[in-house]
């Protein structure tokens, strides 16, 4: 089964620390692997995907194929970036999308 | 563009009766998927259409089904409710299958009493 793994359900980190948000899946192929986040009150939305290889509000993700992550960085965490973060693989010809638990990011002040 | 519609956005039902849920995707995106958010179990897949067709299906019993219609928009019918049911249920539409990004709908929230 394809599986994507986050390991923290809860993360606070101080306003301007790093943060890193973990995530793994079970090795199969190649990968199609996502960031989608929830801000309160806000539907879920795609925040970065692998193959972009971009930085979206900060945040950037690198593949490692051979530690099967995907883990998502950000150098100096701000106040607004306090969401849920979800993992997400999409299944290979397909539009199915596995997640993982997801993790609660909180930025104090 | 508008983005994806659910309608109705709550929904209170009781044990045992059936419910109809709608999403209306992008204008021009012909793959619509269903999700079941609970805080116990996430993000779980339903279901996935294309063109009228079921393209995979999730691991949940045979009360819950589908189906889209020809101008894309989607429905998930889930048959004798249960308590474990209740729980808050995602549509997401995307242009093409595989590869592309999915935009999620705001949700239906189902409460089952």
């Amino acid at each position: 089964a394809q599986r994507v793994t986050q390991p923290e359900k809860l993360l606070s980190v101080f306003k301007g620390a790093p943060v890193e948000l973990k995530c793994n899946y079970s090795y199969s192929g190649s990968p199609e692997l996502f960031w989608y986040v929830q801000y309160s009150r806000q539907r879920l939305q795609l925040l970065l995907r692998h193959i972009s290889r971009e930085s979206i509000k900060g945040f950037t993700a690198d593949l490692n194929k051979g530690e099967t992550s995907f883990h998502l960085k950000k150098p100096f965490a701000q106040e607004e970036d306090s969401a849920m973060y979800y993992c997400a693989r999409q299944i290979q010809g397909a539009q199915k999308l596995v997640f993982g638990q997801g993790t609660r990011l909180t930025i104090n002040p | 563009k508008a983005g994806v519609t659910q309608t109705p956005r709550y929904l209170i039902k009781t044990r045992g009766q059936q419910v109809t849920l709608s999403c209306s995707p992008i204008s021009g995106h012909r793959s619509v998927s269903w999700y079941q958010q609970t805080p116990g179990q996430g993000l779980q897949f339903l279901f996935e259409y294309f063109s009228e067709t079921q393209r995979n299906k999730g691991n949940f019993p045979g009360r819950f089904s589908g189906r889209q219609f020809s101008n894309s928009r989607s429905e998930m019918n889930v048959s004798t409710l249960e308590l474990g049911d209740s729980a808050l249920y995602l549509c997401a539409s995307s242009f093409a299958v595989g590869g592309g990004e999915a935009f999620f709908g705001q949700g239906t929230r189902l409460t089952v009493v």
